[in-house]
């Protein structure tokens, strides 16, 4: 069956970077879309951007150029996606999710939270 | 970068209630939306993909609809479990954007 499997919690200061992880399992990890959606404390949703692992190509939302880096290791089924220069503002639960036939979010991760603090 | 706004943000019902959650896009998504419930501490889940398309393993008491640019998920007979957070998501246009969400609870 499908799994994305991501890492675990996150305590980072302001201004590092982090890099959290996505490990997918029970289909093609090339021939799929990956998604990245981040939920702040007590917010919304929001999509961050995609990778597409078979070529590495990869779409960003605006908001999030610079901030985030999208990256994926065929060899190990794997996504990565970096946060850098952190600040409390990035605090929040990250999701790694894939697409099924018509349905592109059909599959998520369990999330990462990623806690910027001194 | 298009709008979708949700509406009620919160609301309370009781069990047995039929009960309707709706999203206005700002622009044509066509039927490019994704309805997701989100229970505290777990990940969304897809309940309804295309505006009307029942998800894999999704009580039938669920469906979608599409009015013009008013887009609705409707829950037929409330069930203790649908007590949640609902997302609607565009597709249609980069970014993909997410309602505000509205949250469900027991009246």
């Amino acid at each position: 069956q499908v799994q994305l499997q991501q890492s675990g919690t996150e305590l980072v200061k302001p201004a590092s970077s982090v890099k959290i992880s996505c490990k997918a399992s029970g289909y093609t990890f090339t021939s799929n879309y990956m998604h990245w959606i981040r939920q702040q404390p007590g917010n919304g949703l929001e999509w961050i951007g995609w990778i597409y692992p078979g070529n590495g190509n990869t779409k960003y939302n605006q908001k999030f150029d610079g901030k985030a880096t999208l990256t994926a290791d065929k060899s190990s089924s794997t996504a990565y996606m970096q946060l850098s220069s952190l600040t409390s503002e990035d605090s929040a639960v990250y999701f790694c999710a894939r697409g099924s036939g018509y349905n592109p979010f059909a599959y998520w991760g369990q999330g990462t939270l990623v806690t910027v603090s001194s | 970068d298009i709008q979708m706004t949700q509406s009620p943000s919160s609301m309370s019902a009781s069990l047995g209630d039929r009960v309707t959650i709706t999203c206005q896009a700002s622009q044509d998504i066509g039927n490019n939306l994704i309805w997701f419930q989100q229970k505290p501490g777990k990940s969304p889940r897809p309940m309804i993909y295309y505006a009307t398309n029942l998800a894999n393993g999704v009580p039938s008491r669920f469906s979608g609809s599409r009015s013009g640019s008013d887009y609705s998920l409707t829950i037929s007979s409330l069930e203790s479990e649908d007590m949640a957070d609902y997302h609607c998501l565009q597709y249609k246009q980069y970014p993909y954007t997410f309602g505000a969400g509205t949250k469900l609870e027991l009246k």
